[in-house]
């Protein structure tokens, strides 16, 4: 069954604006990471940001906040202040401690488009 | 540079060809993953290491063998290639509260 849905294929963004990528996830482990990935056109995966599922507060790195909503089993990437290297193919992933804090799940990704 | 060097970064096998995709990690981070990534699509699981000493399937572990060298080594080996491996592989290493990619190896296998 797939544990992480990123329902957004694809979004374009204006320069400067923010956009906010949605990531839900499903598990019945109380102790979970979520994280977030950037693919750029090159190729490399870039870590951004890392949410533990006992944290009380949003993780935030730079620009990328994470908005985690526990309950609702969400885990959405906010980038403030869009730039045009922006554009890339974003994932989510989760890794649970079911598994012993091994294998990662990840979402189908979303693809963004930033415009000047 | 601390991260995840992978070699090597491109290759080209004929069918039925074997080889061995190296990974190693200078984060000391426990856990070490590789996957697969087709055109157009998101990551898949081949196989992972939560410790030295330990591997598990993933997603797609079938054509494919992995060995946790050490602590900082995890190779993956294609015993005899067929086209449908061909892909593009990364090699991962995460602890607790992060993750470094490799920066990918790019198989085609003709």
């Amino acid at each position: 069954a797939q544990k992480i849905t990123q329902t957004q294929p694809g979004m374009f963004v204006q320069e400067k604006e923010a956009v906010t990528l949605d990531c839900t996830y499903d598990t019945s482990d109380q102790s979970y990471g979520l994280f977030w990935y950037k693919q750029p056109s090159s190729g490399e995966m870039i870590f951004l940001i890392y949410q533990g599922s006992y944290d009380e507060q949003n993780a935030t790195e730079g620009r990328y906040s994470l908005n985690f909503q526990k309950a609702r089993k969400s885990a959405n990437l906010v980038i403030s202040a869009s730039q045009l290297g922006d554009s890339a193919m974003y994932f989510c992933a989760m890794r649970e401690t079911t598994d012993s804090w091994g294998k990662f799940q990840f979402g189908a990704g979303t693809q963004v488009v930033v415009t000047p | 540079n601390a991260g995840v060097t992978q070699t090597p970064k491109f290759q080209v096998l004929k069918t039925g060809q074997s080889m061995t995709l190296q990974c190693a990690q200078d984060m000391n981070h426990n856990s070490m993953y590789w996957y697969r990534q087709d055109p157009g699509m998101g990551l898949r699981l081949i196989y992972y290491s939560a410790s030295e000493g330990t591997t598990d399937k993933g997603e797609v572990p079938n054509g494919y063998n992995v060995s946790r060298l050490n602590k900082r080594e995890f190779s993956l080996r294609l015993e005899s290639a067929a086209p449908s491996q061909t892909s593009v592989y990364f090699c991962a290493s995460s602890d607790y509260r992060e993750s470094t990619f490799g920066s990918g190896t790019r198989l085609t296998v003709v």
